[in-house]
């Protein structure tokens, strides 16, 4: 079962900042956030991962909440290309968490269409 | 680098032949992943190898489905007997440890007639 919640789908207008939500009430403490994305008929791309400190790299932010039951996905820039169906997936730091811990469970995610 | 490695791309095939899909893993990873992505079930985990060694199959779905990874740069997914309801699209991923981001190939979009 996918441990997070994302809405369906999204639009943003090109230019302007996408900012994806994700729940994940129920994370534990090793458990970290990850970020992926689809783009039609290709593999799923990584974005970001983080644990409890917000995040930047070149393609996006990762902000996540205090409490950590949340988090946000910023690209500051969208661009026609950022089209996608974009994953938030919660998943275990190390091997303490148990056999298969390892494991990316994908949800279905949040179709973004970027919007000219 | 030319990232994870996929083939064929595409491939049709009629009920009952056999399939193999070929993946080359990112130079330098030591874990490997097949996945399997249907719009009924979404990407599921086949099977997980490390260091050429399966640690985790149990996402196979019958004994008709095999894998191996005969070295560090090769990997194949074998389908024999091929039935319809194989038909997905097939990935591949590799990491520089197991729980490091996972990088995924292309894909290869089995269609079983």
């Amino acid at each position: 079962d996918a441990k997070t919640t994302q809405p369906p789908s999204m639009d943003c207008a090109e230019g302007r900042a996408a900012n994806l939500p994700c729940n994940h009430s129920t994370i534990s403490g090793n458990e970290y956030v990850y970020w992926y994305r689809q783009i039609h008929s290709q593999g799923p791309q990584y974005i970001i991962h983080g644990l409890k400190n917000n995040e930047t790299n070149e393609m996006a932010s990762l902000i996540i909440t205090e409490d950590r039951k949340s988090s946000t996905l910023i690209l500051p820039h969208a661009t026609l290309r950022d089209t996608a169906v974009y994953y938030c997936i919660v998943r275990s730091g190390d091997s303490y968490s148990g056999a298969g811990s390892y494991q990316l469970t994908f949800g279905k995610g949040t179709k973004l269409s970027v919007i000219p | 680098d030319a990232g994870v490695i996929q083939s064929p791309r595409h491939e049709v095939t009629e009920m009952g032949q056999e399939v193999t899909l070929r993946c080359k893993p990112i130079s330098g990873h030591n874990s490997l992943f097949w996945y399997r992505q249907t719009m009924m079930r979404g990407l599921e985990l086949l099977i997980y190898f490390n260091n050429n060694v399966p640690i985790d199959d149990s996402g196979m779905p019958e004994d008709r489905f095999s894998a191996k990874m005969p070295n560090a740069s090769f990997s194949t997914l074998k389908i024999q007997p091929s039935e319809p309801r194989d038909s997905a699209v097939y990935f591949c991923a590799s990491s520089d440890e197991i729980y490091s981001p996972l990088h995924f190939g292309n894909g290869t979009r089995l269609t079983v007639t």
